[in-house]
């Protein structure tokens, strides 16, 4: 059964940085993309960025919202993807999750149960 | 970016009855060469992560049941419910994935009248 696990959110002040961790199970970690998107409290859901495959040199796509202040790693050996947050904004509150897809022209198919980063003093 | 938009913010219909959602895009999602349109159908529920309804417009993802269909192509799409059951009250949003950023449309919120 495939299963992606969100981990690592809380409480933190704005400027701060926080780590969340998306490990998956079920499947080869390491063919799959890792795709994260959020949701801040009473909206949408709002794309972050992904990492692509090792093979394809993990190339690394951000929304413009959080680019220069987030990024990805993955160590496909512990099927686990990051998401570094730093400089952490108070419009950075939501519930995070992480998702699994295919490639270039798939779609994201499993999503963790999210994780809720909440920003302020 | 490519924006994508929803007909609708809320809809309430009775159960047993059709729902309808249409989704239009700023530019063609058609990708030519493999005659695909990149984009996708999650219903979301409070609480629950996204679960994937559709993609490449119309292709049903398994164990969805049969009474949602999508279609459309280029920059119009549509998801429809045949007839509405209790469970299928959610938001639905409709996502592209052929550009860079991916977008979300805003969100359609079905509940039951």
């Amino acid at each position: 059964e495939v299963q992606l696990v969100d981990s690592g959110g809380g409480l933190i002040q704005p400027g701060r940085s926080l780590r969340l961790s998306c490990t998956g199970s079920g499947y080869n970690f390491g063919e799959y993309a890792v795709i994260w998107i959020r949701q801040p409290p009473g909206k949408g859901l709002e794309w972050v960025g992904l990492t692509g495959r090792k093979i394809y040199g993990e190339a690394t796509v951000f929304a413009a919202s959080v680019q220069g202040r987030f990024s990805i790693s993955r160590d496909d050996s512990r099927n686990i993807a990051y998401l570094q947050m730093n400089s952490l904004r108070v419009e950075d509150t939501a519930v995070y999750y992480c998702g699994r897809a295919r490639g270039s022209g798939w779609p994201t198919d499993y999503w963790g149960q999210g994780t809720l980063v909440t920003v302020s003093s | 970016d490519i924006v994508v938009t929803q007909s609708l913010d809320s809809v309430a219909v009775s159960l047993g009855e059709r729902v309808t959602i249409n989704c239009k895009s700023s530019q063609s999602l058609l990708y030519n060469s493999n005659n695909k349109n990149y984009l996708a159908w999650y219903q979301k529920k409070p609480g629950q992560p996204p679960k994937l309804l559709f993609f490449w417009a119309s292709t049903r993802e398994s164990g969805v049941p049969d009474r949602f269909s999508g279609s459309g192509s280029g920059t119009d799409f549509t998801l429809t419910i045949s007839s509405l059951q209790a469970e299928d009250v959610a938001v639905y949003y409709c996502h592209q994935y052929y550009g860079i950023p991916w977008t979300f449309g805003q969100g359609t919120k079905v509940e039951i009248k």
